[in-house]
């Protein structure tokens, strides 16, 4: 494990319904990432939390919900989800927003199937 | 703004001979570099980075990339290619100022053969 936790692992859904993706770090990391990883496409950032604060939403469609808590928590919230937004969403963390430059810590991704 | 190219979405190799992977760059200022991997069904794990001290960085598992800035390449090389070396493998930049967030290339996948 990285220290990042993602949970479900893989999550298949109705095009009606509402879920939540979550994710957990205990890293002292202030800063968190949702990330989209379609097949043949490079990783898409979605959203940018600094200090549970969001700071960046890359026009991500209003179905995507991200919600931050507290600084060890994010979540993203799905409704009404079409099909092409079947993918592997994955979240990461830094240390801080400044502190890119030391790379991030990636949890292992949501599976995500929208039918 | 910043960007980057894997100029390879394909590498296979056979055990044993050496890996080269290709990126390309463009960044307004001094840029921070990255290459990561992703074995199938797992995250992405961070193998080396580059932060403008030494050109030549050494990273986890044998690879190793160089930063030249004349040719705005950062490619990754491996002597000797190992079974368990079979992943996608992602070229990642960050400048200075700007955009907060990395960006990430397309990714090229590699084989190596028995």
């Amino acid at each position: 494990e990285t220290g990042v936790t993602q949970t479900p692992r893989h999550l298949v859904m109705g095009m009606t319904n509402k879920k939540s993706l979550k994710c957990e770090q205990h890293l002292g990391h202030n800063a968190m990432y949702w990330y989209k990883q379609s097949a043949k496409k490079p990783l898409e950032l979605m959203f940018v939390y600094s200090l549970e604060e969001r700071v960046e939403n890359n026009s991500v469609p209003s179905r995507f919900s991200p919600e931050c808590p507290n600084s060890s928590h994010l979540f993203l919230h799905l409704h009404t989800l079409q099909p092409e937004d079947s993918a592997l969403y994955l979240c990461a963390s830094s240390q801080d927003l400044g502190r890119e430059n030391y790379g991030y810590t990636f949890g292992s991704g949501t599976r995500l199937t929208v039918v | 703004a910043q960007s980057v190219t894997q100029l390879d979405s394909h590498v296979s190799v056979s055990e044993g001979t050496p890996v080269l992977l290709r990126c390309n760059y463009s960044s307004s200022y001094s840029p921070s570099l990255f290459w990561y991997v992703q074995h199938p069904n797992k995250g992405l794990q961070l193998l080396l980075k580059y932060t403008s001290a030494a050109t030549l960085v050494k990273g986890i598992n044998g690879f190793e990339a160089e930063f030249k800035k004349s040719e705005t390449s950062f490619h990754l090389t491996k002597p000797s290619a190992h079974m368990s070396d079979a992943a996608e493998y992602f070229c990642v930049v960050r400048s200075d100022t700007g955009r907060r967030a990395l960006t990430f290339g397309s990714g090229t996948r590699l084989q190596v053969q028995p």
